[in-house]
């Protein structure tokens, strides 16, 4: 298996454009979870879906942010408008049981 | 809300040094799950304890939980600089999917 792809790597926007991160979880995965990783506050789990329906989104800073999971097999994140607080490195990881497989990461940049 | 505090938040040693590095709550947790995250990717899990005092090794890496399920350390003897990267600990609770992660150590080991 390719394991948890995520895309595009790198984004580099200007303030106020709309950023949308895309995320293929593994075959087979039934959670799929959004995470924001920064210097500051570390790695925070943003949301996460079970069998595409998304169970807790409490993560999710504010309205600028939505997650969509419209099939098993992808998943979207996006931040309209983007603002530079919310350059991180965004990660999506999915999961059968308890271990999460990560993907790579998606190093956003918002100038 | 449960918090997983690391330490230390840096640590710098020479190869072939011994070193702990602490993962402390005042939560418990069902499990306890240890990651290593390299540049550039997401964190990989090195290991899951899921009883008190539990004792897990990993070739060179010694993981414990300890007895109340509310602290874990893993232990790196010999260190190589192989095993730099940031060391991310993560509690899971009952039958909640998500983790709780810590603010992790970064380690450097130094040839």
């Amino acid at each position: 298996d390719a394991g948890v792809i995520q895309s595009p790597r790198h984004e580099v926007t200007e303030m106020g454009q709309e950023v949308t991160l895309r995320c293929k979880p593994i075959s087979g995965h039934d959670y799929l979870f959004w995470y924001r990783q920064t210097m500051m506050r570390g790695l925070e789990l943003l949301i996460y879906f079970n069998n595409n329906v998304p169970i807790d989104d409490s993560g999710m800073p504010e309205d600028r942010f939505s997650a969509k999971m419209p099939n098993a097999s992808f998943s979207t994140l996006k931040i309209q408008p983007s603002e530079p607080r919310d350059s991180a490195v965004y990660f999506c990881a999915s999961s059968l049981g308890p271990r999460e497989y990560f993907g790579p990461g998606t190093r956003l940049t918002v100038t | 809300t449960q918090l997983l505090e690391q330490s230390p938040q840096f640590l710098s040693i020479q190869e072939g040094e011994n070193l702990t590095v602490y993962c402390n709550s005042s939560s418990v947790f069902s499990s306890l799950q240890w990651y290593r995250q390299e540049p550039g990717e997401g964190p990989v899990l090195l290991v899951t304890v899921v009883t008190g005092g539990e004792v897990k090794k990993l070739k060179r890496l010694t993981f414990q939980f300890g007895d109340a399920r509310k602290d874990s350390s893993l232990h790196i003897t010999a260190a190589q600089p192989g095993d730099t990267g940031l060391y991310l600990c993560a509690g899971g609770t009952g039958s909640a999917r998500q983790l709780t992660f810590g603010s992790g150590t970064q380690l450097t080991v130094l040839p």
